[in-house]
């Protein structure tokens, strides 16, 4: 366990279907992220929360909708998605510089097919 | 625009040196070094600030030529442990104070083999 907990683990999708990923972190951190793992491309930023507030929607596609009730929790929720959104999505929290903290601690990621 | 990190795979035995670098187009305000193992999450291994300091971490080290816009990883004396992929991840001046906002690299697989 990294700190932050991301659920499920896997999962598989049918394009027509809602479902939503789940992130949570007990660090204190105050600022979580969601970011995209494709096979042989780097990750890729999709959104940033610094405080509960979204500070930075990386022009992603509208079927994928965050929310971020408090700081220690983080959700995706996803509606028809197509098969090139087939990918290990990743959680992510850190501190302020300020906080002396530095770096991100990630989450064991969501393994996602949408079939 | 993505950090070119390279190369992009080595293999090495136990006990040799590595040097993984990461090269920018654009100024940057910070470094950051991850490793991930496969079917793990990646794990924050050290940051590098603009001022060119050199940081350490165990047999793990690593420099930021701010002018260049490079980072280099080094890994000394390498163990099994060390294998995975490694990323940089970039941070340029004009993230949100509160949050950091990193591009990453497309990682570079190490694998040590006995």
């Amino acid at each position: 366990e990294t700190g932050v907990t991301q659920t499920p683990r896997h999962l598989v999708m049918g394009m027509t279907n809602k479902k939503s990923l789940k992130c949570e972190q007990h660090l204190g951190h105050n600022a979580m992220y969601w970011y995209k793992q494709s096979a042989k491309k780097p990750l890729e930023l999709m959104f940033v929360y610094n405080f509960k507030e979204q500070t930075e929607n990386n022009s992603v596609p509208s079927r994928f909708s965050p929310e971020c009730p408090n700081s220690s929790h983080l959700f995706l929720h996803l509606h028809t998605l197509q098969p090139e959104d087939s990918a290990l999505y990743l959680c992510a929290s850190s501190q302020d510089y300020g906080q002396g903290n530095y770096g991100y601690t990630f989450g064991s990621g969501t393994r996602l097919t949408v079939v | 625009q993505q950090p070119v990190q390279s190369p992009q795979a080595v293999i090495l035995r136990e006990g040799e040196d590595a040097v993984i670098n990461c090269s920018s187009s654009k100024a940057l305000y910070s470094v950051h070094w991850y490793r991930q193992k496969h079917g793990e999450a990646p794990v924050f291994l050290m940051i590098l600030l603009k001022g060119g300091e050199q940081k350490g971490h165990d047999k793990i080290s690593a420099s930021f030529n701010e002018k260049k816009q490079q980072s280099s990883l080094y890994l000394t004396a390498s163990q099994l442990s060390y294998s995975g992929t490694y990323f940089c991840g970039t941070e340029d001046p004009y993230s949100g104070a509160g949050s950091y906002q990193l591009t990453f690299g497309k990682g570079t697989k190490l694998s040590v083999i006995p």
